[in-house]
């Protein structure tokens, strides 16, 4: 079974700094998806980050981005220029490209940005 | 185009009752994600139902359970309520190509178990 690690309980950053969320995953498969979610206040998930594993190429999305080293089972997720509006719980998500596809959820990174 | 939407958004109950919870996917998909966030905990899949039938589901006891509508709405029932059911039940709708699909999920419904 698939397994997704955040060493990371809780991050704090400053405004308009730079912060990296780590997540780690065991898989035996070859091809899957990897994902990283945002839950603020309200609860609500919120998609932040998609990353297929036969790309090579990190994803980017605006001030978002990944650092996905397949071998060695590691997808961070480094956001830029940190805004209030960033302060959630950041999930990080695994899922097979087969089967059932639902998503494997590690346990979570509080992050709070400091004005 | 709405997306997922989940009813109640609250819900207290007393040990020993049912619980039922709803959701509707996006307009137009089929399948349905049912994730349990306990307090504290990541979240953990529940069910997926797919075209009204349930294809799978996670490490959960059978008093857990639902069903999928012809309109692809769903249910999610818990019976027997024990304290630790308290958590958010979120449900999720995949979208795009079925092995390329990312899930988006809907505002949850909050289960607090007396």
């Amino acid at each position: 079974a698939q397994t997704v690690t955040q060493s990371q309980p809780e991050m704090s950053v400053q405004e308009a700094e730079t912060v990296t969320l780590s997540c780690t995953y065991d898989t035996s498969e070859s091809d899957y998806y990897l994902f990283w979610y945002k839950q603020p206040p309200s609860r609500q998930m919120i998609l932040v980050i998609r990353q297929e594993a036969y790309k090579q190429q990190n994803a980017t999305e605006n001030r978002f981005s990944v650092n996905f080293q397949k071998a060695a089972k590691s997808f961070s997720l480094k956001i830029s220029d940190s805004q209030l509006g960033d302060a959630a719980m950041y999930f990080c998500a695994y899922r097979s490209a087969e089967g059932a596809q639902k998503l494997v959820f590690g346990q979570g990174t509080r992050l709070t940005i400091n004005p | 185009e709405a997306g997922v939407t989940q009813s109640p958004t609250h819900l207290i109950k007393t040990r020993g009752q049912q619980a039922t919870l709803r959701c509707s996917p996006i307009s137009g998909h089929t399948s349905v994600y049912w994730y349990q966030q306990a307090l504290g905990l990541g979240l953990q899949f529940l069910l997926w139902y797919d075209e009204g039938e349930e294809r799978n589901r996670g490490n959960f006891p059978p008093r857990f359970s639902g069903r999928q509508f012809p309109n692809y709405s769903s249910e999610l029932n818990v019976n027997a309520l024990e304290l630790e059911d308290s958590a958010l039940y979120l449900c999720a709708t995949p979208r795009g190509l079925a092995a390329l699909s990312t899930q988006y999920f809907g505002p949850g419904t909050r289960l607090t178990v007396l």
